[in-house]
């Protein structure tokens, strides 16, 4: 079975960058899948953020581009996130998640989700 | 504004059927993107409930079916169950601008 667990601060202060880590397992992060991290402020949505390939390849929420870094770590198993000059609005629950491979573009469905990580950023 | 708005709720009595709209554009699923839905219960993580406009994963039970027609899709729920009362996302992709995984914006089902 495919579990997902994602790690990092559950505070974070404003101006500075948020670092998230998903560690992987039941399945390598070198098969053909994609992996992502969404997000969901408290009482709203979700908000997708950004999805990568193991080989580098990486596709980010045009709104938060400028912000955010992805990486993948194949010794590990993992992939992280990074998220650059945090403010208040980026309070939520962070999910790791993977999804289904399409050669051009991530369009495809999210079907193992992490239980999610309560991330604030305050003072 | 979502770009794949939803209703925000719908409800109904235990064993009727509820039905969740998602509008699209050309950009999204009238350019053939697929949609996918998703149920959120309080506390967990969101379940694939619908992959590729009509399949269910293993282990979703055929109450939930999906559609899709045009520019929108809709997620059906038949036999509503005091269990079904969450929230549920449709998601797609969307290729203006420089391309982005879309969200709807959520309805909240009631199980009255």
């Amino acid at each position: 079975q495919v579990q997902l667990q994602e790690s990092g601060p559950g505070l974070v202060q404003p101006s500075e960058t948020l670092s998230l880590t998903c560690a992987v397992s039941g399945s390598s992060i070198t098969n053909t899948y994609y992996w992502g991290w969404i997000r969901q402020p408290p009482g709203k949505g979700l908000e997708w953020i950004g999805t990568i390939y193991h080989r580098g390849t990486t596709f980010y929420n045009p709104s938060l581009k400028s912000r955010v870094t992805m990486s993948v770590d194949t010794s590990w198993n993992s992939f992280s996130l990074k998220l650059a000059s945090v403010t208040a609005a980026d309070t939520a629950v962070y999910f790791c998640a993977r999804s289904t491979y399409y050669y051009d573009k991530p369009r495809g469905a999210f079907d193992f989700w992490g239980q999610g990580t309560m991330v604030t950023v305050s003072s | 504004q979502s770009v794949l708005p939803q209703p925000p709720s719908v409800s109904g009595a235990p064993g009727q059927r509820v039905t969740i709209s998602c509008s699209g554009s050309s950009s999204n699923i009238g350019a053939g993107y697929d949609v996918n839905w998703y149920q959120d219960l309080p506390g967990t993580a969101p379940r694939l409930l619908i992959y590729q406009n009509y399949n269910r994963p293993s282990g979703v039970p055929d109450r939930f079916s999906g559609s899709k027609s045009g520019t929108s899709a809709s997620l059906a729920i038949s036999g509503l169950q005091a269990e079904d009362e969450a929230d549920y996302y449709c998601q797609s992709y969307d290729n203006s601008l420089s391309g982005s995984v879309v969200f709807g914006g959520g309805t909240k089902v009631t199980v009255l």
